[in-house]
This record gives structure tokens, sequence and C-alpha cells, in this order.
């Protein structure tokens, strides 16, 4: 079966720390993203990555970097934790084809609490 | 550019009853549209899509979804609620010429025994 996994499903982590959200996923695809779930706000993409070594900036990308050094491996890094980066997030990746019936596959998420 | 509106925060139904969770969406080119399922403390499951065809789709767990084009929207529907369908529901749009989804801000339905 597919997956994508992240490291975390929790962690809680102080004002100022640089904080590391792993993602790895076993299908060989070619596009990794990362997302943050807030209430009320639906999912909002931070970063995406159509390749490795390639990024791109999402709609909030304020606050956080990734690295994407191996196909099958895309970290969000927080350089500075702040408290309004409290979120749950989401990892997905998919292949490159553009057919349609390639849909995302997601991880089971990390919910990050910054205190 | 591209944009998914889920118009209800919330929708109840009792157990047994049909449900409806709406979804309109906006993209320029022909549109790829999702459901997607969340549990608690979970990521997101795919439930159905539509590409092209029939304009009601059937997906995983008895959902399925109507496309309406000239109304752009791609509801989703159950016949009968289990209260096991309790979860938060998110739509997603997909321009044909791009690999970006956006999601709608998600709807959560409880369904009451």
């Amino acid at each position: 079966d597919v997956k994508v996994t992240q490291s975390s499903r929790y962690l809680v982590k102080r004002t100022g720390e640089k904080v590391f959200l792993e993602c790895v996923q076993d299908m060989d695809h070619e596009n990794m993203f990362w997302y943050r779930q807030d209430p009320g706000l639906g999912l909002r993409l931070i970063y995406f990555s159509y390749d490795v070594k390639m990024k791109e900036k999402g709609d909030i990308p304020e606050g956080y970097s990734v690295s994407r050094e191996k196909k099958e491996r895309f970290s969000l890094i927080l350089e500075s934790a702040s408290t309004n980066q409290t979120s749950m997030y989401l990892c997905a990746s998919s292949t490159r084809i553009l057919g349609p019936g390639y849909g995302y596959t997601f991880g089971s998420g990390t919910r990050l609490t910054v205190v | 550019a591209q944009s998914v509106a889920q118009p209800e925060d919330q929708v109840n139904v009792a157990e047994g009853n049909p449900l409806t969770v709406k979804c309109t969406y906006s993209v320029s080119g022909n549109p790829y549209l999702f459901w997607y399922v969340q549990y608690p403390n979970r990521g997101l499951q795919f439930l159905l899509k539509y590409i092209t065809g029939d304009n009601l789709v059937k997906g995983s767990y008895g959902f399925e979804a109507e496309f309406n084009k000239s109304q752009t929207s791609f509801h989703l529907k159950k016949p009968s609620a289990l209260v096991s369908d309790s979860a938060l529901y998110f739509c997603a749009v997909r321009d044909s010429g791009t690999y970006k989804y956006i999601f709608g801000t998600g709807t959560r339905l409880k369904v009451l025994a």
C-alpha cells in the first residue's frame, strides 16, 4: 500500500526553536507538498517541490523553509518557531503526470504546538 | 484564479437520513474535482473525483457527488447517513493545466443517532 509518512504525530516546541518536520513517501512521486490546516481556514499551501533540490513558494511561505535533497523526502523547517505557527501540518505527494486521475496522497499529519 | 467554496461550516443530519455537503468552484480551464474526508487527528483520505463523463460520480463508503457545470457545483451526497460518517469533509479543485490543488475550508458533518 502506498504511503506518505510524517515522522511525528505530535510535537511541542518552544518559541524561538528551530523545528524540522519530516515527510517520506514510498511511491516514487515527483511532487511533494506541505500544507497547514487551521479551523475555518482549510488547507493552505506553504511550499511545494516538483523535483529534487527544487522548491516553490505556496500561499503562506513566510517563516518557513523547505529542503528536498532526496526524491522521497521533503522537510519543512521553521527557522524560529512562533506561537502563531501552532497548527496541524499535512504533507502530500503526487505523480508528475498531469492526467486527471492523479490526486494527492496525504500523510497522517503532525500537530505542532509552540509554547 | 482557482477557488473553492464550502458555504457551510457544519451540517447536522439524523442517522438514516440523506445528507448533502455543498461545494462550488471556479477555474479557468477544465476542472478536476475531488472530495476528501478527514477523521480526528488523521490526514485526508480520498473519497471520489470527477474528471469527465457522467455527472453523478460514485465513491467510497457509499458517497456520491453530482457535478453541475452550469452552477459550477460539486455537491457530496449520501442516501442514508451513518454515525460513522461524522468527520470533516474537504472539496478540492485542480485546473487541468496545473499540479496544485485548491481546497475549500471544510465542512464538519455530524450524524446524530
